[in-house]
């Protein structure tokens, strides 16, 4: 079947640095992906939306400036999460779309971020 | 505006009890219904969905009917086992391929 992978599965950063997060597409294109964030113990609350070739469409109160989102390809999407402080420990989940069989999102197996 | 409401949680089961977890929607439209399920440390997976009224999903023994008239889509399955200890996540797409909305999750866990 479809397969959405996500890298690292684990990072753990220090206050004030950046840190990427990819989300790929594995025997699909996706020319949309999603992302969302988990708090512990909450729902997934979506960030962006991230189109390819595209500026990412954000949710509100999502700042952009924090939460880099480019999606240089049709089958990648990252998600930079700049000057890194502890509140923004998280996990953080991709999905994509796939337009190939039916339009079915594929979820990503999730990136844990702890900011020290 | 659009949204899932679940029960909260935790359920806690003896295995081989019989499970519902209530799920219902508020959506304009027509919305397709899921339920997705993630296991400790994991990402999400689909485990079910329907997409009109009155369709039945199911999947792994579990089951959820599409009822629009009472706007829910409750989770059952018949006789829960150890290794369906989990969290699950009722979610609706307004549109086939656009962002789910989430409910809160509901944590079961079934002792043995």
């Amino acid at each position: 079947g479809a397969v959405v992978s996500q890298h690292p599965s684990r990072v753990i950063c220090k206050s004030g640095t950046s840190v990427k997060i990819e989300c790929r597409s594995l025997d699909f294109q996706a020319t949309t992906m999603f992302w969302y964030r988990q708090f512990p113990k909450q729902s997934l609350m979506l960030m962006a939306t991230s189109n390819e070739g595209s500026k990412a469409t954000y949710e509100q109160g999502v700042e952009k400036d924090k939460f880099l989102i480019n999606h240089a390809s049709l089958t990648l999407s990252t998600l930079t999460v700049t000057s890194a402080h502890p509140e923004d420990s998280s996990f953080y989940i991709c999905s994509a779309r796939s337009e190939t069989i039916g339009n079915t999102i594929y979820f990503g197996e999730g990136s844990w971020l702890t900011v020290v | 505006g659009n949204s899932v409401t679940q029960m909260e949680g935790p359920v806690t089961l003896s295995e081989e009890a019989f499970l519902t977890i209530n799920c219902t929607y508020t959506a304009t439209g027509y919305p397709s219904l899921f339920w997705y399920v993630q296991y400790p440390g994991e990402g999400l997976q689909l485990l079910l969905k329907a997409t009109k009224a009155d369709d039945k999903g199911s999947n792994k023994g579990f089951e959820a009917t599409y009822r629009k008239e009472t706007t829910s889509f409750h989770l059952e399955k018949g006789s829960v086992q150890v290794s369906d200890s989990a969290v699950y996540f009722c979610a609706l797409s307004l549109q086939a391929g656009t962002a789910l909305i989430f409910g809160k999750g509901t944590t079961l866990s079934v002792s043995s």
